[in-house]
């Protein structure tokens, strides 16, 4: 059993639409980071929250922390196809992150 | 820039061989890990490592060993492949982290290990 969870675990979207990926847990985290993985290559850090409520912007990606520190959402506005990879989020626990399960997004042009 | 480098980026091996994976990093980090990443599972961590010499289990360490005699380097040991080991390994280090959420991890491009 993974200890988060992210859907979809495939996304396929014309390029200039909206999205959103969900991370969910029932534990909860200090910290919860996102990365972006490019074919061939290892996950990229995209962004770090901390606190419950948390929202941070990254260009058109936007980044929530829930409340309860148990999840996050990422959502890509016009997407376009330089989005196009595998994302993962991580949460930070004790002294170890665990990374969830991973979307798969492809932007069609 | 931090690079962090992996020796192979493909590996077949057969069943039975004892393979090591090894993963330099340069920017004087403690941290290092050994992840596997499988579709649908995300990345697991195999062992990490917070000095020299110093190892400790993550969640799936059975079959595998790592080592770890200098700072930069840190090496994954399949001691007795078995196809179930078939994946991508990600080697990524980090430093030691300044509190909560200060902890960024820089990751290796992975070598995808076949073994038949």
């Amino acid at each position: 059993t993974q200890l988060l969870e992210q859907s979809p675990q495939f996304l396929s979207i014309q390029e200039g639409e909206n999205l959103t990926v969900y991370c969910n847990s029932s534990s909860v985290f200090s910290s919860l980071q996102w990365y972006r993985q490019e074919p061939g290559e290892g996950p990229v850090l995209l962004v770090t929250v901390v606190t419950g409520g948390e929202v941070k912007k990254l260009k058109r990606l936007t980044f929530q922390f829930g409340d309860a520190r148990k999840d996050s959402s990422l959502h890509i506005t016009a997407a376009q196809p330089g989005d196009t990879g595998l994302y993962l989020c991580a949460g930070e626990l004790g002294n170890q992150f665990y990374f969830g399960t991973g979307t798969s997004l492809t932007v069609i042009p | 820039d931090v690079k962090v480098t992996q020796s192979s980026r493909y590996l077949v091996k057969r069943t039975g061989e004892k393979v090591f994976l090894e993963c330099v990093q340069d920017m004087d980090h403690e941290n290092m890990f050994w992840y596997r990443q499988d579709p649908g599972l995300g990345l697991r961590l195999i062992y990490f490592s917070y000095d020299v010499k110093m190892k400790e289990k993550g969640d799936i360490p059975e079959g595998y060993s790592v080592s770890r005699e200098k700072k930069e380097r840190f090496s994954l040991i399949l001691e007795s492949a078995s196809t179930n080991q078939t994946s991508m390994y990600l080697c990524a280090s980090s430093l030691v982290g300044q509190g909560v959420g200060t902890d960024t991890q820089y990751f290796g491009p992975g070598t995808r290990l076949t073994v038949l």
